[in-house]
This record gives C-alpha cells, structure tokens and sequence, in this order.
C-alpha cells in the first residue's frame, strides 16, 4: 500500500520555466491537496479538491493551477516559475477512517523546489 | 477566517522527562477536529493525535496526549517520557470541515510549528 506518492522528489527550475508536480493516491480518497512548507510559517494550502471533478482556491493559489485528473491523481502546474515559489510541496489526502468514522489527512513524501 | 497559532518556535526537554507543546485557535465553528503533526528531519508529515470538538474526553495516544479546551480555544500536546526519536517540528492544525459536517473531511490549516528536541 504506497498511500501518496508524489514526484519529483527535487526539482531546479530557471525563473520562467514551467513543470508540473504529480501526485497519486491508492486510498480511494475523495479529497486531494496540495499544500506549501515555508520556513517559520508551516505549511500553506494552494489548492484543493474536495472530490473527483470539483477544485477549489486556498490561501496562496496565485502561480499555480491544479488538474484533478481523476479520482487518484492530482497535479499542480507552475506556469511561469519564480524565485518566491522556492518551497518544500507537499500532497495529501484525506478520507474517512471507516471503523473510527473519523477523517484524517494523509500527507506525500514533498518536493524540494528551488527555483533560480 | 480561522487561525491557529504555535507561540513557542523551540523547545528542548530531557530524555525520559516530559514536555508540553501550547496551541490555540480561532474559529466560530462549532463542529471540527483538531490534529497534532510530527516531522521529522525525513519532511515526512506524520499524524500524532487527533481530536473531535464534540467531544470532551482529552485524546490519547501512548506516551503522547492533548489538553482540549474548547471555550478557551487552546489544544496543547503532552509527551511523557520523551525518547530522542522524538526530536522533530510539531505542527498543530485545524480542520476547517466541509459544510460544517463531520463526515464530509475539511481543509487543514496549520500553525507555525515548534521545534523539539530531546537531548539524552
């Protein structure tokens, strides 16, 4: 069971340059994430989408555009890369656990951007 | 809009001793979780404890419990008989859930985190 699984796991871009950071998840998870990690500032939702065909802005979406390509996968695109988007990436999941009918947010392993 | 804030950036404790992380929140919500993160130096995010606003009973798990109280809006996490692998930035993070239901899942948000380190 691989959970989420993300990549690249790094990444260096030239400002201008655009990639895109694919994300892919076996849990069956409605909900997929994508957030940022800043130092001294946690992590920051980009974007979301709370179930397969529907994606919606977070706290810091501007740069970015997201693809919920199906129910398992969810990608982030950097159109214009920029040095203030150097970041650590992290996707995530979320879903119910069903013997507890509690929700709990799984989290890839990230990928350390550095953009030039 | 809801917040959440970590007031302490680092902390350290002796192995074997106990130590507590502060946090505290701000929401008009009335259904909600609350969480407690660890990452380690691997950036793996990994889930320590979860608690359930509707519920009064303080969450445990293992060596590691929460203090919920919720008028306050405070949920600190206690770690008894620190160990060194549980050096690491502890993040608390509120669950801002989709239409106010508990069985729809919510978005995360997180404060700024405190870095731990237990010295032996």
């Amino acid at each position: 069971n691989a959970g989420v699984t993300q990549t690249p796991k790094f990444q260096v871009l030239k400002t201008g340059q655009s990639m895109t950071l694919q994300c892919a998840q076996d849990m069956n998870h409605n909900s997929m994430y994508w957030y940022r990690q800043d130092p001294g500032m946690g992590l920051r939702l980009i974007y979301y989408s709370a179930s397969e065909g529907t994606t919606d802005k977070g706290e810091v979406p501007n740069g970015y555009n997201v693809s919920r390509l199906n129910k398992r996968e969810f990608s982030l695109r950097l159109e214009s890369a920029a040095p203030s988007q150097t970041s650590v990436y992290f996707c995530a999941s979320s879903g119910v656990k069903s013997e507890l009918a509690v929700y709990e947010q799984y989290f890839g392993p990230g990928t350390r951007l550095t953009v030039t | 809009a809801q917040t959440v804030t970590q007031s302490q950036p680092e902390m350290s404790v002796q192995e074997a001793e106990t130590v507590t992380l502060s946090c505290t929140y701000d929401t008009s919500e009335s259904n909600y979780y609350l969480f407690w993160y660890k990452q380690p130096p691997s950036r793996q995010m990994i889930l320590v404890i979860r608690q359930e606003a509707y519920k009064q009973q303080n969450a445990t798990e293992n060596r590691f419990s929460v203090n919920f109280q919720k008028a306050a809006k405070s949920f600190s996490l206690k770690i008894s008989d620190s160990q060194l692998g549980d050096t690491a930035m502890y993040f608390c993070a509120f669950m801002n859930l989709y239409g106010g239901s508990y069985n729809q899942g919510g978005k995360l948000i997180f404060g700024q985190g405190t870095e731990l380190s237990v010295k032996p």
